[in-house]
């Protein structure tokens, strides 16, 4: 079974600063890795996702992620965060297209001015 | 807009009571997912369901249980409802495909009292 581990609960940063969100991911298979972002009171919202190629994945609203097979992570990045993006941030490993997604806990990204 | 319909938005219940959560997926899609979200246990996954029949099970309680009709929409049913059960359900629906994501709803808020 895969199972995926964020490692920050919160991230507090400030606006325009660079932020990265960690997302490490096991599986004994090849996996599908997902971004979502949930604003308050709102559904989840793909931000981005990594099938095969690239390694390196953008996204909306300026996010990108890096796979990295040997390190099985996922981190999601970006270079200068506005105070919209403030939400919770959830990563996601999924086998195939007939297959659940498993979420991890979620990081709660808090940006200030 | 996601394209994943919720109802009811809000739900308040007495514990004891037995409660409908409905949900009707992206026009095209046959896979639907429910899911739990509470601040202790984050986002689990309950049960997916694909074109009708059962896919996959989670942590899903015995007192809990869900089907997917012949049109696709699906039902979450939730009985003998107690303090813990409050949280956000998610419904989420999937296109075939390999890493085919996940498209959520709102959420559908149940407070049991």
């Amino acid at each position: 079974a895969q199972s995926v581990t964020q490692l920050d609960s919160q991230v507090p940063v400030f606006e325009e600063a660079p932020v990265e969100l960690r997302c490490n991911y096991s599986s004994s298979v090849s996996v599908y890795l997902f971004w979502y972002v949930q604003y308050p009171n709102q559904g989840l919202q793909l931000l981005l996702k990594y099938l095969s190629g690239s390694t390196l994945v953008k996204g909306i609203n300026g996010f990108e992620a890096e796979f990295n097979k040997s390190q099985t992570s996922f981190h999601l990045r970006k270079p200068s965060v506005h105070i919209s993006d403030t939400a919770e941030y959830f990563c996601a490993v999924g086998l195939s297209g007939y297959s659940t997604l498993t979420f991890g806990k979620g990081t709660m990204l808090l940006v200030s001015p | 807009d996601s394209g994943v319909t919720q109802t009811p938005k809000h739900l308040i219940t007495a514990t004891g009571q037995r409660v409908t959560l409905r949900c009707s997926p992206r026009s095209g899609d046959l896979s639907v997912y429910w899911y739990q979200q509470s601040l202790d246990q984050g986002l689990q996954f309950l049960i997916q369901y694909y074109n009708g029949e059962e896919r996959a099970k989670g942590n899903i309680l015995e007192r809990f249980s869900a089907q997917q009709f012949p049109d696709l929409h699906s039902e979450l049913n939730l009985s003998s409802l107690e303090l813990g059960d409050s949280a956000l359900y998610f419904c989420a629906s999937s296109p075939i495909g390999l890493g085919a994501e996940a498209f959520f709803g709102q959420g559908t808020r149940l407070t049991v009292v």
